[in-house]
């Protein structure tokens, strides 16, 4: 299947202090991307989709100034947390889709692990 | 409105036997997409299997299957000769063009597979 990285994996960060989350497809166009966010023991929940060159849709409740989404580049978007606080702490996992990947599969990364102190 | 049920939390089973996963799923559009993705410890989504609602057979991917009832709404995973390695979450998940093409995800289901 596609190829879909993610960096860094792991990110201890303190409070108040902004993080970036880079998501890559490796071996396609993603005209769009999604980020996830999931707690322990819980269901992907959808934070916001990416088409390239535009403006990220953002889902009810996310605040669109805390999580910037940046989807420059048909294989790269980035996520960043500003101003993260402990509450933040979660694991932000990235997909995405392309016009060559048949059937409108998803293809994940490995997920960053976010700790805010 | 629950889009996706997936109501085995968690699941065992013995090494080398045959385990099925359910899941059922709601949506009044016609043309859809069901998907199974297996998250280890690690956290990555790894895609197993899709079927679409329009195709005629069960997905199969290797020792992965998809019993798909459409009339019932159920697109259960069946799991052949399970491997300690298949020990993991299973989510399955729906895509359609009326809910904007997102996908939406079950609760998962923890798989054990003992030796």
């Amino acid at each position: 299947g596609a190829v879909v990285s993610q960096h860094p994996s792991w990110v201890i960060c303190k409070s108040g202090t902004s993080v970036k989350i880079e998501c890559r497809s490796l071996d396609f166009q993603a005209t769009t991307m999604f980020w996830y966010r999931q707690f322990p023991k819980q269901s992907l929940m959808l934070m916001a989709t990416s088409n390239e060159g535009s403006k990220a849709t953002y889902e009810q409740g996310v605040e669109k100034d805390k999580f910037l989404i940046n989807h420059a580049s048909l294989t790269l978007s980035t996520l960043t947390v500003t101003s993260a606080h402990p509450e933040d702490s979660s694991f932000y996992i990235c997909s995405a889709r392309g016009t060559t990947i048949a059937k409108n599969i998803q293809y994940f990364g490995a997920g960053t692990r976010l700790s805010v102190l | 409105a629950q889009k996706i049920t997936q109501t085995q939390p968690g699941m065992f089973v013995q090494e080398k036997e045959a385990v099925t996963l359910d899941c059922t799923y709601d949506t009044s559009d016609p043309s859809y997409g069901l998907f199974w993705y297996k998250q280890p410890s690690s956290g990555e989504m790894i895609f197993l299997i899709y079927q679409g609602s329009y195709d005629q057979q069960n997905a199969t991917e290797g020792r992965y299957s998809l019993n798909f009832q459409k009339a019932r709404k159920s697109a259960n995973l069946v799991i052949s000769a399970s491997q300690l390695g298949d020990s993991a979450m299973y989510f399955c998940a729906m895509r359609s063009s009326r809910l904007g093409n997102q996908f939406y995800f079950g609760t998962g289901t923890s798989l054990t597979v003992i030796p």
